[in-house]
């Protein structure tokens, strides 16, 4: 079965400085990959993604995420973090099943941003 | 173009009762997926709908059921209420293509709404 772990359960940086938000993921197949946020309160926001090519991918707000096949990962980085960044961060696989799809998320990473 | 929209945002219930929440895609999406999110469980599938059918089904208790209406829109229903049921659930609505299941051109590519907070007392 497919899983997904995010190892780090808070992190917290300081305004400007880089981030990298790390994630695992067991799946037998060709992965597919995404990064959503979740501000308090909120839903998901769909960060990025990667299907397939090239394996850095460039999403909103200024965030990247590179698939490394070899490692299972696909760690999500930003070089200078904002402190309306502050919010949770997860990582999840897709699975295409039954004519549609679903999502196995990580545990999610809370980010906190000092100013 | 309006997003995906949930209602009510919130609710209290007590044990036993039963409760209904709808969600309304983004016009033009025909799929409709359900997530429970809890502190203790995280993000867990519950269904997807598309075409008025259930393709796909997470590993709930029947008390937790869905449909979809010929419109998109979507309701879910858990009956029986515990108290492990309080939850944030969250609908997401996604474009389907032809030429069978992808993630091309978007498809298949979940947008959230902001969620319906359950509260069982």
């Amino acid at each position: 079965a497919q899983s997904v772990t995010q190892p780090d359960i808070h992190i917290t940086v300081s305004e400007g400085a880089s981030l990298e938000l790390r994630c695992n993921y067991s799946y037998g197949a060709t992965p597919y990959l995404f990064w959503y946020v979740q501000s308090p309160g909120q839903g998901l926001q769909l960060l990025l993604k990667y299907f397939s090519g090239d394996t850095l991918v460039q999403g909103i707000k200024g965030f990247e995420a590179e698939f490394k096949r070899s490692q299972s990962s696909f760690n999500l980085r930003k070089p200078s973090v904002h402190w309306s960044d502050a919010a949770e961060y997860f990582c999840a696989v897709g699975i295409l099943t039954g004519g549609g799809n679903k999502l196995t998320f990580g545990t999610g990473t809370q980010l906190k941003v000092e100013l | 173009k309006a997003g995906v929209t949930q209602t009510p945002r919130y609710l209290i219930k007590t044990r036993g009762q039963q409760v209904t929440l709808s969600c309304s895609p983004i016009s033009g999406h025909r799929s409709v997926s359900w997530y429970q999110q809890t502190p203790g469980q995280g993000l867990q599938f519950l269904f997807e709908y598309f075409s008025e059918t259930q393709r796909n089904k997470g590993n709930f208790p029947g008390r937790f059921s869905g449909r979809q209406f010929s419109n998109s829109r979507s309701e879910m229903n858990v009956s029986t209420l515990e108290l492990g049921d309080s939850a944030l659930y969250l609908c997401a609505s996604s474009p389907v293509r032809s030429g069978g299941p992808s993630y091309s051109s978007g498809a298949n590519v979940l947008t959230f709404g902001a969620g319906s907070r359950l509260t069982v007392l």
